[in-house]
């Protein structure tokens, strides 16, 4: 599977501030998914970031709260923008496996706003 | 809407003992079918996957399917202190636009006591 590194680990941020999370895969991918864990919660599917186009968003999230770059196959960004205490979550990268249909995660990002 | 049930827990078992870990979906249409690891504070880690009607097994790990049922379980055998875990179970939703995503149940909480 593909090492995917992830960072930051953790960040504190003031409210109404934006962090950039950054996604680094060591192999080419098509795609690249980011996801969110709330507090007690299981994985929801933000956005799915393909190289060369506009990221599709899932239902409940929008590109000018989360916007994502994806400038090429081994590289993703995800921006959660003007942050409130309800964005306080673990931010997860994901790229498929060999079969395309399972996950691999990077460490995840444990955010906080306050 | 698509939707992964599984029982929040805890569930507790002693040492050595073989936990059972249950899954139900409602996706008819679903194909592939994972289980995730998830320690405190780390990321989800692929630990099995079961793409057809029976049982698969894996070192201590057993995964059954059945289509029909619409359920996945996860048997952990001679459990261990170190089995203590969050497990998720996730169903890929098939493939939308080009590519497939997986929804997650919110996970079932495993307690191993020595």
């Amino acid at each position: 599977s593909a090492v995917i590194s992830q960072k930051p680990s953790r960040d504190i941020c003031q409210r109404g501030t934006s962090l950039t999370i950054q996604c680094q895969v060591d192999s080419q991918v098509t795609m690249m998914f980011w996801y969110r864990q709330q507090p007690g919660q299981s994985l929801t599917l933000i956005a799915t970031a393909n190289q060369g186009s506009e990221a599709t968003y899932e239902s409940g999230f929008v590109i000018d709260k989360f916007p994502i770059s994806r400038p090429n196959l081994t590289f993703s960004t995800l921006t959660v923008s003007n942050m409130s205490p309800e964005d306080s979550s673990i931010y997860l990268c994901s790229v498929e496996g060999t079969g395309n249909t399972e996950a691999f995660f990077g460490q995840g990002t444990r955010l906080t706003v306050v | 809407q698509k939707e992964v049930e599984q029982n929040s827990g805890p569930l507790s078992v002693p040492e050595g003992a073989i936990a059972s870990l249950n899954c139900t979906y409602s996706d008819r249409g679903s194909q592939s079918f994972f289980w995730y690891r998830q320690y405190s504070g780390k990321s989800p880690e692929l630990i099995m996957s079961i793409y057809s009607n029976g049982d698969k097994e894996d070192g201590r790990f057993t995964a059954q399917l059945n289509k029909a049922s619409q359920y996945v379980s996860l048997l952990i055998r001679d459990s261990q202190p170190s089995d203590s875990a969050t497990y998720l179970c996730a169903v890929n939703s098939g493939v939308n636009s080009g590519y497939s995503t997986l929804t997650f149940g919110k996970g079932t909480m495993l307690l191993v006591s020595p």
